[in-house]
């Protein structure tokens, strides 16, 4: 069976600091990994993909993340928060054909 | 227009009554999906067609049901609306390689 763990459900960084949201896996298989991003009132928008080509995934708005099969990880980073990046996001893993998706972690982004 | 289209955003209903939710897609994908979003919960799959003819039941497929009408179409229901059925519905798309899903808007409904 595949599992997707978000660590946190809530994460808060001032603006202009590092930002780390964390997420694990499990599979069976070599799984495909995705970080989404909701914004409040929106769907929700893909920020990047893991497909196996590379285990360090760029994503769009300065993220990247990743892939750590020894750690079972595939966290999102961010050099710098902007104030924009308040949102919640998804980390995603499908290996069997479907998206399971995990619980969400809310970014907050002080001023 | 919107690549994957939720119709209605928003709607209200009473207990008992029977609604449909209903997604149209313009990205020319076979795969079609419905999740529903609650708070802390994330997203969990409730129904999922890989073509017109296959329908495959989620995580949480009970009190509800799909119709996947053409390849652009995949609607979903409840027969009888039940207040802890209120939650964010949301509609995606695949293409076969699955490399990335296109979500619609979202419907947010409310049983009362």
């Amino acid at each position: 069976a595949q599992s997707v763990t978000q660590l946190d459900s809530h994460v808060s960084v001032s603006e202009g600091t590092p930002v780390l949201l964390r997420c694990n896996y499990s599979s069976s298989y070599s799984p495909s990994l995705f970080w989404y991003v909701q914004h409040p009132n929106k769907g929700l928008q893909l920020l990047l993909k893991y497909t196996s080509a590379a285990t360090l995934v760029k994503g769009i708005n300065g993220f990247e993340a990743e892939f750590k099969k020894s750690e079972t990880s595939f966290h999102l980073t961010k050099p710098s928060a902007h104030m924009s990046d308040a949102a919640e996001y998804f980390c995603g893993g499908g290996a069997t054909n479907k998206l399971i998706f995990g619980t969400g972690t809310l970014l907050a982004v002080q001023p | 227009d919107a690549d994957v289209t939720q119709t209605p955003r928003n709607r209200i209903t009473k207990t008992g009554k029977r609604i449909m939710l209903e997604c149209s897609q313009t990205k020319g994908h076979d795969r079609m999906y419905w999740y529903r979003q609650d708070p802390g919960l994330g997203l969990r799959l409730i129904y999922y067609s890989f073509d017109v003819k296959d329908i495959n039941k989620g995580e949480i497929s009970d009190g509800y049901s799909v119709s996947r009408q053409a390849q652009a179409k995949f609607s979903l229901s409840l027969e009888s609306a039940i207040p802890n059925q209120t939650a964010l519905y949301f509609c995606a798309t695949s293409g076969r390689d699955q490399y990335g899903y296109t979500f619609g808007s979202g419907t947010r409904l409310t049983v009362v």
